[in-house]
């Protein structure tokens, strides 16, 4: 069965600071990965996603994600974090041979703190 | 920008009761889906709604869960017989198709606490 670890459970930064928020996956077969943000009392929002092709991804609000088949891991990265940005950021991958559609897997998130 | 919505926002309910947890997906959207977060847990599937039935499930949707969407816009998720375990965050999600490349959007929540 997949699954995807989220090594911190939190990440306090300084604004303005860069930040990596770190994802590793179980997999020997095809993936696609996602990177979802929760904000205060609002559900889950898409932040990115790896389907193929370049391996540096961009998304919403200056994030970017990098897709290491050989590490299966997908870090998500931001050079400068706004105090806006503190949320809870959830990695996420389906198994293109047995997921079906969008049958994700999430891993236990990421409580990044921006502090001034 | 159209939204899922979710109510109520927090349901507390006594262990053996009924339970019905309410979500509006997206108008154009034609998959449904129920995800559920144990306190410190991780997001986990339950099930996939499609075309008036259910296309996936997981173990964890077992015979005291169901679905419904009984009319154009509700889509359901009952629990017949709550148990403690089933304390945890509620997310309904809908996608316009159950491609990969067609993102789930989210509701805000249901937090049930079973007592």
């Amino acid at each position: 069965a997949q699954s995807v670890t989220q090594l911190d459970s939190q990440v306090p930064v300084f604004e303005e600071a860069p930040v990596e928020l770190r994802c590793n996956y179980s997999s020997s077969v095809s993936v696609y990965l996602f990177w979802y943000v929760q904000y205060p009392n609002q559900g889950l929002q898409l932040l990115l996603k790896y389907l193929s092709g370049s391996t540096l991804v961009k998304g919403i609000n200056g994030f970017e994600a990098e897709f290491n088949k050989s590490q299966t891991s997908f870090h998500l990265r931001k050079p400068s974090v706004h105090i806006s940005d503190t949320a809870e950021y959830f990695c996420a991958v389906t198994d293109i041979l047995t997921g079906g559609g969008n049958k994700l897997t999430f891993g236990t998130g990421t409580q990044l703190k921006v502090e001034l | 920008e159209p939204e899922v919505t979710q109510t109520p926002s927090h349901q507390v309910t006594q262990m053996g009761q009924e339970v019905i947890l309410r979500c509006v997906p997206i108008s154009n959207h034609l998959y449904f889906y129920w995800y559920r977060q144990i306190l410190g847990q991780k997001v986990e599937f339950l099930v996939s709604f499609y075309n008036n039935e259910i296309s996936e499930k997981s173990e964890i949707f077992d015979d005291q869960f169901s679905v419904e969407r009984p009319d154009g816009s509700n889509f359901t998720l009952k629990i017949r017989s709550t148990k403690l375990e089933d304390s945890a965050m509620y997310f309904c999600a809908s996608s316009v198709s159950g491609s990969y490349n067609s993102p789930l959007h989210f509701g805000n929540g249901t937090r049930l606490t079973v007592t």
